[in-house]
Parts: C-alpha cells; structure tokens; sequence
C-alpha cells in the first residue's frame, strides 16, 4: 500500500538556520506529492506541491523536488522564520480515481529567536 | 475566497448528548471531506461526499452520521460518544473529488468527550 514516512521530530532551529525535513514515500504508480503546513489551533494549509517527477514546488521561501529515483520530496528553507514554526505534514495521492490523501506522521518545528 | 469555516471551534459535550458540527464553502466545490486528528498524529479520513452523495466512508462507526443537505454545506452528527472520540475534526473541499484537485481545509472543531 502507499506510505509515507517523514523524520521524527520534534525539529528545533534558530532564527535564520537552514531547514531541511525529510520524507520518503512508497506508492505504486505515480503519485502527486504534497508538504501541508498546521499553525497552532489550526487546519491544514497545503504549503506546496509536485505532481511528477523532477518537478519543483515552492511557496513562502519553501521548496521541494519529487525525486523519483529516491522515491522522496524533502522539504527544504534556506533562512527559517519565528513565525515558521508549526507541524508539517508530507502527503501522496495517487494519480487515478478518487485516491485519497496519504499523510506522513508530522514533523513539529519550533524556531526560537 | 478559498476558505471553508466549521462551527463550532469547541465543543464538549457527554456521553449521552447529541450534537452537530458543521462545515460551509462557498467556492462552488462539488466535494466535502470530514476528517479526524488526534494529537500528534496526523488527520484519518473519515467521509467524503461528492455532489452531495456519500461517496466514501471509511468504515467509521454509526455514532457519527455525516449529512451534505446541499453543495455548500456539511455536517455531521454525534451521538453517544465514547472519550475516545476527543479530537480535532477537520473538513475540506475540493472542486471535484478527483485526484487532480486540491482540498482546502476548515481550522476544525475540537471536540473533547467527557
């Protein structure tokens, strides 16, 4: 079945440090590929995504590759922000049908000033 | 405007209550999802409806009954409840239930069973 498996957290960085989250994936076929973004007492906003391989999403200074070859899409920031911290959620959904959301188990980030 | 609101933000309610919680977009989408999410975990499926019609149910129990009365709006039904239950209840939409289309998340309810 499909999978999705993200680093365990939580994640602690200082203001303006590089930010990498990893996440790895197992699907058949060829899935789109997602990061969602939870702000304390919120939903989920979808941060970016990729529908193919190679293909780049970004979004807020946020980026991440669908490697197929790696079967990952690592969510990377080069200058993290306070207002940053939050959970971040990596997603696939199948291409076909009416698939649904497949979501990693979170990765909390707290960023301290 | 891209934004689904859920009322109520809280609820706490008995094991013996009935309650509802409800969903509404006004982006013209044609599918409603309700998901749950208990904490640190992420969210579970658990209803999807499309133009209106229950299209998945995720083998969730029948205390919580789901209701699409027209394409804007969503609820769904609680009744005896188990502590258990106690999480964040997320609904989405998308324009369509395909796989093409993005679904836009509500802020939740959080709802705690005593």
């Amino acid at each position: 079945g499909n999978s999705v498996t993200q680093m365990e957290g939580p994640v602690t960085l200082s203001e303006e440090a590089f930010l990498t989250i990893n996440c790895t994936y197992t699907a058949t076929g060829y899935p789109s590929l997602f990061w969602y973004v939870q702000y304390p007492g919120e939903g989920l906003q979808l941060l970016l995504k990729a529908t193919k391989a190679d293909d780049k999403g970004s979004n807020k200074g946020f980026e991440a590759t669908y490697r197929k070859e790696t079967t990952s899409f690592h969510l990377e920031k080069g200058s993290v922000q306070v207002s940053d911290s939050a959970v971040y959620f990596c997603a696939l959904r199948r291409n076909f049908g009416n698939e649904k959301l497949t979501f990693g188990t979170g990765t909390r980030l707290t960023i301290i000033p | 405007d891209t934004e689904v609101t859920q009322t109520p933000k809280h609820l706490v309610m008995g094991m013996t209550n009935k309650k509802s919680l409800k969903c509404e977009q006004h982006m013209g989408h044609r599918a409603m999802y309700w998901y749950k999410q208990k904490a640190k975990k992420p969210p579970e499926l658990m209803f999807v409806y499309s133009y209106e019609k229950l299209s998945i149910n995720e083998s969730v129990p029948s205390r919580f009954s789901p209701e699409c009365p027209n394409s804007s709006l969503l609820n769904l039904h609680l009744h005896a409840l188990q502590p258990e239950d106690s999480a964040l209840y997320l609904c989405a939409s998308s324009q369509e239930e395909g796989w093409g289309y993005e679904q836009y998340f509500g802020p939740g309810t959080r709802l705690t069973v005593t």
